[in-house]
């Protein structure tokens, strides 16, 4: 199956500051990729929709200016959280979409473990 | 997407065969039914696929009920590290939306 890494596995940060996630497709190309937020004991929760070349789309209740996203390439995006607190702590993950025929499969990374302090 | 129910958790013996459920009654004909499964401190992976027919991949089986209101996914031979917690999604090509899934404890 298609492979997708995240750096840095995981992160710890000062209240204040901010930290950038990177999320790749290492053997295919990307034009979508999902950014996701776990907190313990529960299910991924979807945060944005991030598109190769033009501005993320944002679930309601996720502040954009907050959760930046970045889509430069089919290979690269980047999650920046502005400003961490400590209830940003959480497991981040991304997923990049790929086609086989007609039907696109989600391939997720391993995750990226936040702690605000 | 249309909403899947699944117990929250099955238990299991080593080696003997798991049978996960998933109920998605209000499925619509462009629906296809995923499976994924998350192990601890992991992304989901991927794990099987299908629209109508029933699969077979080196991971696992996927029966679907003929009116697709149903499926299950099959474990032929499980094994300690097959313990996670699986997900039944219903899709038509967007973003995968995540129910609370099935925990599937595997014991020796």
């Amino acid at each position: 199956g298609a492979v997708v890494s995240q750096h840095p596995s995981r992160v710890i940060c000062k209240s204040g500051t901010s930290v950038k996630i990177e999320c790749r497709s290492l053997d295919f190309q990307a034009t979508t990729m999902f950014w996701y937020r776990q907190f313990p004991k529960q299910s991924l929760m979807l945060m944005a929709t991030s598109n190769e070349g033009s501005k993320a789309t944002y679930e309601q209740g996720v502040e954009k200016d907050k959760f930046l996203i970045n889509h430069a390439s089919l290979t690269l995006s980047t999650l920046t959280v502005t400003s961490a607190h400590p209830e940003d702590s959480s497991f981040y993950i991304c997923s990049a979409r790929d086609r086989a025929g007609l039907i696109w499969t989600q391939y997720f990374g391993p995750g990226t473990r936040l702690l605000v302090l | 997407d249309a909403k899947t129910t699944q117990p929250n958790s099955m238990e299991s013996n080593e080696e003997e065969p798991v049978h996960l459920p998933c109920n998605h009654s209000t499925i619509s004909g462009t629906d296809y039914i995923h499976w994924y499964r998350q192990l601890p401190s992991q992304g989901p992976e991927y794990v099987i696929h299908g629209l109508t027919s029933n699969v077979n991949n080196r991971m696992a089986s996927l029966a679907i009920a003929e009116d697709r209101k149903s499926s299950t996914l099959i474990l032929h031979r499980a094994t300690l590290r097959d313990a996670a917690v699986y997900y039944c999604i219903l899709n038509s090509g967007y973003a995968l939306n995540f129910g609370k899934g099935t925990s599937l404890l595997v014991t020796p």
